[in-house]
């Protein structure tokens, strides 16, 4: 079967930085994305990383481990708006999609 | 370019009935994916759509079925409805399938069941 485990909730203040984990078991593994949700909203998509490394976008980054199974997001310089879901998905060997169950960050003056 | 758009954005039914949701992919698109997404719970696949064939299925009961119209357009349909699927119903579509999927998503149906 597949899994995914990420922390469900992270608070930090602003201008701190936040690191999310995300551990994962799945028979077929082609990649690891991850996607920001705020409150009401839909998610939309951040990052995508297939080979082990590093990924920066700007104030974010996510790094993947294939042999650890494991990867994280990197939220730097964190602002108010940065508030919000975080989800880790894999595309597993047959393109489908799975989430994990998100995790909540809460940025704080 | 438009977004993914989805109707209606609420709706409200009672036990034993049954639902259709559609989704409107960004155009070009011809993948289309569905997700249930309720509290704590993250979001389940539900399936995959790519040119009219489904390409992928989660775990969900037959109750839950779908299908994709020439024009990439997709619809969702749930019957017998039950007090838990309540949820919010998301669209997603994508350029592609398979390896990399970048996923584009709707509003989301908020469907509450009473």
């Amino acid at each position: 079967g597949q899994s995914l485990e990420q922390p469900s909730e992270v608070t930090a203040v602003e201008g701190a930085i936040v690191q999310i984990n995300c551990t994962y078991q799945t028979s077929g593994f082609y990649g690891l994305s991850w996607y920001q949700q705020h409150d009401g909203g839909a998610p939309t998509f951040l990052s995508y990383n297939a080979l082990d490394g590093l990924e920066e976008t700007g104030r974010f980054s996510s790094f993947l481990s294939r042999s650890d199974s494991y990867g994280y997001l990197l939220l730097q310089e964190l602002q108010m708006k940065d508030s919000a879901s975080y989800f880790c998905a894999i595309t597993d060997s047959w393109g489908k999609l799975q989430f994990g169950a998100g995790t909540q960050v809460v940025v704080t003056p | 370019k438009a977004g993914v758009t989805q109707t209606p954005r609420y709706l409200i039914k009672t036990r034993g009935q049954q639902v259709t949701l559609s989704c409107s992919p960004i155009s070009g698109h011809r993948s289309v994916s569905w997700y249930q997404q309720t509290p704590g719970q993250g979001l389940q696949f539900l399936f995959e759509y790519f040119s009219e064939t489904q390409r992928n299925k989660g775990n969900f009961p037959g109750r839950f079925s779908g299908r994709q119209f020439s024009n990439s357009r997709s619809e969702m349909n749930v019957s017998t409805l039950e007090l838990g699927d309540s949820a919010l119903y998301l669209c997603a579509s994508s350029a592609r399938t398979g390896s990399y999927n970048e996923q584009f998503f709707g509003p989301g149906t908020r469907l509450t069941v009473l």
